[in-house]
């Protein structure tokens, strides 16, 4: 079975811009939830989709935003970029039950603000 | 809240020797989900064991072996053995109900460094 994929892999943007980084989820997994790991904060939860519909959300600007696809992809969107949004962007997938379910992350986009 | 410590920033050993990775963990759920992953220098984050609250059997599994101890709230990973290829950031995380979906809390991360 094919793992989750993350595209694109690096991404160099300048202030002000915004950018959509997309996920697709290993096959059968419903869920798919984003993570921002910075060296200064770590590994911060943005929000979680289930279903095209987000079921969980962090504690980021509105700024951050995402959307989930009836085929389980998703992507997230970053306007107007600021010099502290350069981070790794993990997306990880479960299969999206009640419980708390394994997540399996992809390998990141590495996004670099200018 | 949860909230997830891993108190050792960076571990530096020898090859062959065992290492033991400390996280201790703090929620209010009566039912909640501990796991450990591992993340290379790629940057992907890698599964290696998940834990419900009611499990605390311990379990060994090749030359890692995991300590959940609910009375101390600690869900501590050992390598036997270890090896250069062991060499990675290691995170636990907690999820549960208190954050609902599939949330996780995670750690700062244990940089592991084996040497040969």
């Amino acid at each position: 079975k094919a793992g989750v994929t993350q595209t694109p892999r690096y991404l160099i943007k300048t202030r002000g811009q915004q950018v959509t980084l997309s996920c697709s989820p290993i096959s059968g997994h419903r869920s798919v939830s984003w993570y921002q790991q910075t060296p200064g904060q770590g590994l911060q939860f943005l929000f979680e989709y289930f279903s095209e519909t987000q079921r969980n959300k962090g504690n980021f600007p509105g700024r951050f935003s995402g959307r989930q696809f009836s085929n389980s992809r998703s992507e997230m969107n970053v306007s107007t970029l600021e010099l502290g949004d350069s981070a790794l962007y993990l997306c990880a997938s479960s299969a999206g039950g009640v419980s708390q379910e394994t997540q399996y992350f992809g390998p990141g986009t590495r996004l670099l603000v200018l | 809240a949860q909230k997830v410590t891993q108190a050792q920033t960076e571990i530096s050993v020898v090859e062959k020797e065992d290492v033991t990775l400390d996280c201790v963990y703090e929620t209010r759920d009566t039912t909640y989900y501990l796991f450990w992953y591992k993340q290379p220098p790629s940057g992907e984050l890698v599964f290696l064991i998940r834990r419900n609250s009611f499990d605390e059997q311990n379990e060994i599994s090749g030359r890692y072996s995991w300590n959940f101890q609910k009375s101390t709230s600690s869900f501590n990973f050992t390598i036997t053995a270890s090896q250069v290829v062991d060499s990675a950031v290691y995170f636990c995380a907690l999820g549960g109900k208190e954050t609902s979906g599939s949330r996780l809390t995670f750690g700062e991360g244990t940089q592991l460094t084996v040497n040969p």
